[in-house]
């Protein structure tokens, strides 16, 4: 399977422990994209990668939150010090870009459930 | 602003109901619509897209059509499924520079036997 895949499915943390999520997106995608979902929400953006650079952030990304692609390939998504505020799925997507800017389509990974007790 | 609103669920139905379920946009310019589909335990699939006004997206018997006079993208289906329960959510896509999909809150769809 070539899919997007997320590590881990599931993670459970203390308050203030730093957790960090990984996500390859499907090989030839150059785009990379992290949501998080709520219970009972659809997924909100977090932030997006065009290869190795950062190109946008959403106000939902707190300063305890980092993101990196280091080599235009898989990502990381760390929280530090977290709150149970946090707890949530985090969605990873990738997609092709495409010449006719919108039309790509973004493909979904499983998701790494979060429980801050 | 931006942003996607979808009818609220559950919307429970007997099998080989008809099904729709709304979604109306708001946005500067006209993005790509998406309807995408979360299984129970499964993460979230493309289920299907229109990229401009008057495009119809099909896909598993499953439709939807772009109305830029209504900004309003509703999922039709003629005859459901027991398989087909699920959360359905509607995206738009992109405007301008931005990569980023906004979603509705999604609606939950139970089909009875």
């Amino acid at each position: 399977d070539t899919g997007v895949s997320q590590d881990p499915r599931h993670k459970i943390t203390k308050r203030g422990q730093n957790v960090t999520f990984r996500c390859d997106p499907i090989s030839e995608h150059n785009r990379l994209y992290w949501y998080r979902q709520t219970l009972g929400q659809g997924p909100e953006f977090l932030t997006y990668f065009q290869n190795e650079a950062q190109l946008e952030k959403s106000r939902l990304l707190s300063d305890r939150f980092s993101a990196e692609r280091p080599k235009g390939s898989f990502s990381t998504l760390e929280i530090q010090r977290t709150e149970q505020g946090d707890s949530a799925m985090y969605l990873c997507a990738s997609s092709l870009e495409l010449v006719v800017r919108g039309a790509e389509t973004q493909y979904f990974g499983p998701g790494t459930r979060l429980l801050v007790l | 602003g931006n942003s996607v609103t979808q009818m609220e669920g559950p919307v429970t139905l007997s099998e080989e109901a008809f099904l729709t379920i709304n979604c109306t946009y708001t946005a500067t310019g006209y993005p790509s619509l998406f309807w995408y589909v979360q299984y129970p335990g499964e993460g979230l699939q493309l289920l299907l897209k229109a990229t401009k006004a008057d495009d119809k997206g099909s896909n598993k018997g499953f439709e939807a059509t772009y109305r830029k006079e209504t900004t309003s993208f509703h999922l039709e289906k003629g005859s459901v499924q027991v398989s087909d329960s699920a959360v359905y959510f509607c995206a738009r896509g992109p405007s301008g520079n931005t990569g980023k999909l906004i979603f509705g809150q999604g609606t939950t769809l139970q089909v009875k036997p």
